[in-house]
């Protein structure tokens, strides 16, 4: 059965202790994970998508890395702003579609 | 700002009513998603149409039912409401249909049901 799973849920860090976020996936001929960032009460940012394993896609003091079997969001020197839940999905293939699965997510606190 | 405009922000509303969500995604975009999110279940996808037609079906309920118009907006139907239907219903949209394209997300209309 396809499966998305992140960890850890929940993530402090003092602002500019860099750390990074795990983003694990069961999946039959994976065909892009994406990254995405969601504040409280707000939708889904789009941040990464990545395609293969080996590639890495940077913005900002993020960092997006992917294997065969996992996805790492490092995040460099955070400031409070990171503050948020950082979502990672892989879409369902079915015939002409493109649905996201997602996983629970990591909720980042970044302390001043 | 993603692009993508949902109305209303909020809607409260009773058990056994009908409300319809209403989604107009990015310009230049074809497909729109359909998205429900509640606390125990995290972002379970609900439907997906494509330049008018319906692309896939997720884990929606007999009772919701969806639509999109020739100028590509969207309206997502709620009908015979229960308690557990209270949750963010989140509309999103791509370029087009294929595997791998990113979503890029409204921020959602907040259904509360009394």
């Amino acid at each position: 059965e396809d499966q998305v799973t992140q960890s850890p849920e929940a993530l402090r860090l003092q602002e500019g202790e860099s750390s990074s976020l795990n983003c694990s996936y069961t999946v039959s001929g994976l065909r892009g994970l994406f990254w995405y960032r969601q504040d409280p009460g707000k939708g889904p940012e789009f941040l990464f998508t990545l395609y293969s394993a080996g590639e890495e896609k940077e913005k900002e003091r993020l960092k997006a890395t992917l294997t065969k079997k996992e996805s790492f969001l490092h995040i460099t020197a955070p400031k409070p702003e990171d503050s948020a839940t950082y979502l990672c999905a892989v879409p369902i293939y079915q015939t002409g579609a493109n649905n996201l699965f997602f996983g629970t997510g990591t909720r980042l606190t970044v302390i001043p | 700002d993603s692009g993508v405009t949902q109305t209303p922000k909020h809607l409260i509303t009773a058990t056994g009513q009908r409300v319809t969500l209403r989604c107009s995604p990015r310009s230049g975009d074809l497909s729109v998603y359909w998205y429900q999110q509640s606390l125990d279940q995290g972002l379970q996808f609900l439907i997906q149409y494509y330049n008018g037609e319906e692309r896939a079906k997720g884990n929606i309920l007999e009772r919701f039912s969806a639509q999109q118009f020739p100028d590509l907006h969207s309206e997502l139907n709620l009908s015979s409401l229960e308690l557990g239907d209270s949750a963010l219903y989140f509309c999103a949209s791509s370029v087009g249909s294929g595997v791998g394209q990113p979503q890029h997300f409204g921020d959602g209309t907040r259904l509360s049901i009394l």
